[in-house]
C-alpha cells in the first residue's frame, strides 16, 4: 500500500524566507504525485503535480517541487514567502496505473507567514 | 474545474443522532469520493460513490456507519449515523478532475462536532 510522510506539521517563516516542505512516499512502482494547498476558509485545491517528464515542475504562485526517484521524495520549494501563502500544504501520491487510482495523503505542514 | 458546495458548512450534533451531508457539483460525474478529515490528521478515504452502484468503502469504514446515496450524476449524500464524539471530523467530498482524472477537486467541507 502507498503511503506519504510529510515531515514538518507547523513552520513558521518571516516573509521573504525561502520554503522547503519535505515530502516522502512509499510506493514500489510509478507514481503521480501532488502538493495541495488550503487557504484559510477556502477549498483544497492543486498547487502542482508530477507525472513524468521533467523532474522538477513548477506550479502556482511560485511554487515549484522535486521529484527524486532515488530518495522517494516530492519537496516543495518557494524561494521568497509572502504573508499570502500562509495555508495547510498537503503531499498526495496515488499509483500510476491508467484510470483513477486512490490518493493518499499525507497528514499536511501548516505554514504560517509572518510579515 | 469543478465547482462543489456542501451542506451544512458546520453543525453540534448529539451522540447517538445522525447527521446527513449533501454535496452538490456543477456537472456530471461518474465518481464522488468521500473523505474524513480528523484534527491533526490526513486526509482519509471513506468511500468512493458511483453513480447506479454501491458505495466502495475503505478498510475501517461500513456502510452501516457511512451510508452514502448517489441519486444521480451531481449529487451525493454521506450520513454519518450513531455519532459519537470520536466522529467529529471535518467531511469532504470531492470528483476527479483534469485531462485524464488525475487530480481532484473538493468542496468546503462540513465540519462536525459530536458531543
Amino acid at each position: 500500500a502507498q503511503s506519504v510522510s510529510q515531515h514538518n506539521h507547523h513552520v513558521i517563516l518571516s516573509e521573504a524566507a525561502s520554503l522547503e516542505l519535505g515530502c516522502n512516499y512509499s510506493y514500489g512502482g510509478t507514481v503521480n504525485l501532488f502538493w495541495y494547498v488550503q487557504y484559510p476558509g477556502q477549498h483544497l485545491q492543486l498547487l502542482l503535480k508530477y507525472f513524468s517528464g521533467d523532474p522538477l515542475v513548477k506550479g502556482i504562485k511560485g511554487f515549484e517541487a522535486e521529484f527524486i526517484k532515488s530518495k522517494f521524495s516530492f519537496n516543495l520549494r518557494k524561494p521568497s514567502v509572502q504573508w499570502s501563502d500562509t495555508a495547510e500544504y498537503f503531499c498526495a501520491v496515488n499509483a500510476n496505473s491508467g484510470g483513477y487510482q486512490k490518493v493518499t495523503f499525507g497528514t499536511g505542514t501548516k505554514l504560517q507567514v509572518i510579515p | 474545474s469543478a465547482v462543489i458546495s456542501q451542506k451544512p458548512s458546520r453543525d453540534i450534533c448529539q451522540r447517538g443522532t445522525s447527521l446527513t451531508i449533501q454535496c452538490q457539483v456543477d456537472s456530471q460525474v461518474t465518481m464522488m469520493f468521500w473523505y474524513r478529515q480528523q484534527p491533526g490528521q490526513s486526509l482519509t478515504l471513506i468511500a468512493t460513490a458511483n453513480q447506479g452502484s454501491e458505495a466502495t468503502y475503505e478498510s475501517g469504514f461500513v456502510i452501516d456507519k457511512f451510508p452514502i446515496s448517489r441519486p444521480n450524476l451531481t449529487f451525493s449524500t454521506l450520513t454519518v449515523s450513531n455519532m459519537s464524539p470520536e466522529d467529529s471530523s471535518i467531511y469532504l467530498c470531492s470528483v476527479p478532475g483534469g485531462a485524464v482524472q488525475e487530480t481532484q477537486y473538493f468542496g468546503p467541507g462540513t465540519r462536525l462536532l459530536v458531543l
